[in-house]
């Protein structure tokens, strides 16, 4: 059963337009929120976290917005550009079990210069 | 300072071989992750190390055995390989009152 869902396999938007991208998760357990990014043929690489004790954090570009009565979250990319081009993961954990991050399946993003 | 990094790239294994990956880390992460990434799935877990000589089963750990050779290390190994395990693998490493982890480049492994 999947506790992390991105419903949205892909997303396209114009350069310097904003990019929106969607998370929803199941478990109330969770408290600990990241989006990663992924290129072809590399790792995921960390992009921006949020904990439940906030509702939203912001680090240049990248917003990520939390709703936890919704149990949702979204990244937002403002303006985007065309090195945002990637495959988006959101993840989240408990940080009073184990470790473990869990995974949705995936946005892919395409911005269109 | 390479971060973490995995070896081989790239492998093909005929059903039933073994093999092992290699994953090592300079990032002084007291924990270490192996994953796999298949299409439509996301990242799946499939052990965890939460610190130097533990291990622990993740979401998907049939089929595989893992050993936490010390801090920087931790390989996952393939006893009897099987065409269910083509996948991308990835290790990562983390530490801390948050869960951030940080990722290899990846093991793309196909098994015939």
């Amino acid at each position: 059963d999947q506790q992390v869902k991105q419903n949205s396999p892909s997303l396209s938007v114009q350069e310097g337009r904003i990019s929106i991208l969607n998370c929803d998760y199941t478990n109330s357990m969770f408290d600990y929120f990241l989006w990663y990014k992924k290129y072809p043929a590399e790792g995921p690489t960390f992009l921006i976290s949020i904990s439940s004790i906030k509702d939203k954090n912001e680090d240049g570009r990248f917003t990520v917005f939390l709703n936890k009565s919704a149990k949702h979250l979204s990244l937002h990319i403002v303006p985007s550009q065309p090195g945002d081009s990637a495959v988006y993961f959101c993840a989240a954990s408990a940080l009073t079990g184990a470790n473990n991050l869990f995974f949705g399946t995936g946005t892919r993003l395409t911005v269109i210069p | 300072n390479a971060g973490v990094t995995q070896t081989p790239k790239f492998q093909v294994l005929k059903t039933g071989q073994s093999m092992t990956l290699q994953c090592a880390q300079d990032m002084n992460h007291n924990s270490m992750y192996w994953y796999r990434q298949d299409p439509g799935m996301g990242l799946r877990l499939i052990y965890y190390s939460a610190s130097e000589g533990t291990t622990d089963k993740g979401e998907v750990p049939n089929g595989y055995n893992v050993s936490r050779l010390n801090k920087r290390e931790f390989s996952l190994r393939l006893e009897s390989a099987a065409p269910s395990q083509t996948s991308v693998y990835f290790c990562a490493g983390g530490q801390g009152e948050t869960d951030t982890q940080y990722f290899g480049p990846g093991t793309r492994l196909t098994v015939l």
